[in-house]
């Protein structure tokens, strides 16, 4: 199983709204990855959590929050958004940060913030 | 620096062969990758290869590095029309599994 879910599917929130994204894995990969990707654009790194520990956050604004509760989920709260956040979130995992372990893609919430 | 440049559209015929490029510029990175990510979709990892290797074939994906260019190529064989997506190569210069994409190469095959 290779497999990574992302629920939900699609989001339309408003500026005001608190909703909260997910990712689950069940391949026992350590590391998780949350990426944003806008159209016709390549993804771009958000964080990364390593043994669920925030490992890196790439001067993401504090109106999106993320959590691991668990080697299995990962969750992405997001709070105060702006129509600008309106792209593709996507999860990933890897067995670990170790260089060379393939990212296995989720595939994604389509969020549009109105 | 970790920039990685990429055509931005190819269109092909079905049947025919397809070449994606890529150049990156760090040549650091220890892996390369291809992803594909059809509409709508999340990426899928295609293929990689280990900075040492030359060439590496996967039934109908081969793929070239040339390190002294910095050059990396994805071509496909017999292309059909689930091979319209987008192509993202990807390079690893942070010394860890953080990944540099590439800008995307838009694929379209043409019945």
């Amino acid at each position: 199983d290779t497999e990574v879910t992302q629920t939900p599917k699609h989001l339309v929130m408003g500026m005001t709204n608190k909703k909260s994204l997910k990712c689950e894995q069940h391949m026992g990969h350590r590391a998780m990855y949350w990426y944003k990707q806008k159209a016709k654009k390549p993804p771009e790194l958000m964080f990364v959590y390593s043994y669920e520990k925030l490992s890196i956050n790439e001067s993401v604004p504090s109106r999106f929050s993320p959590e691991c509760p668990n080697s299995s989920l990962l969750n992405l709260h997001l709070h105060a958004l702006q129509p600008e956040d309106s792209a593709l979130y996507l999860c990933a995992s890897s067995q670990d940060l170790v260089l060379g372990e393939t990212q296995y893609f989720g595939p994604g919430t389509r969020l549009l913030v109105l | 620096g970790e920039d990685v440049e990429q055509s931005l559209f190819l269109s092909v015929r079905e049947g025919d062969s397809s070449v994606i490029n890529c150049t990156y510029t760090d040549s650091s990175s220890t892996y390369l990758y291809w992803y594909k990510q059809e509409p709508g979709a999340g990426l899928q990892l295609l293929t990689y290869i280990f900075s040492n290797m030359d060439m590496k074939q996967d039934q109908r994906l081969t793929v070239l590095l040339n390190k002294k260019d910095k050059h990396l190529s994805l071509r496909i064989a017999d292309t059909q029309t689930g091979d319209s997506a987008i192509y993202f190569c990807a390079e690893t210069p942070y010394g860890n599994n953080r990944l540099a994409f590439g800008k995307g190469n838009q694929v379209v095959v043409i019945p």
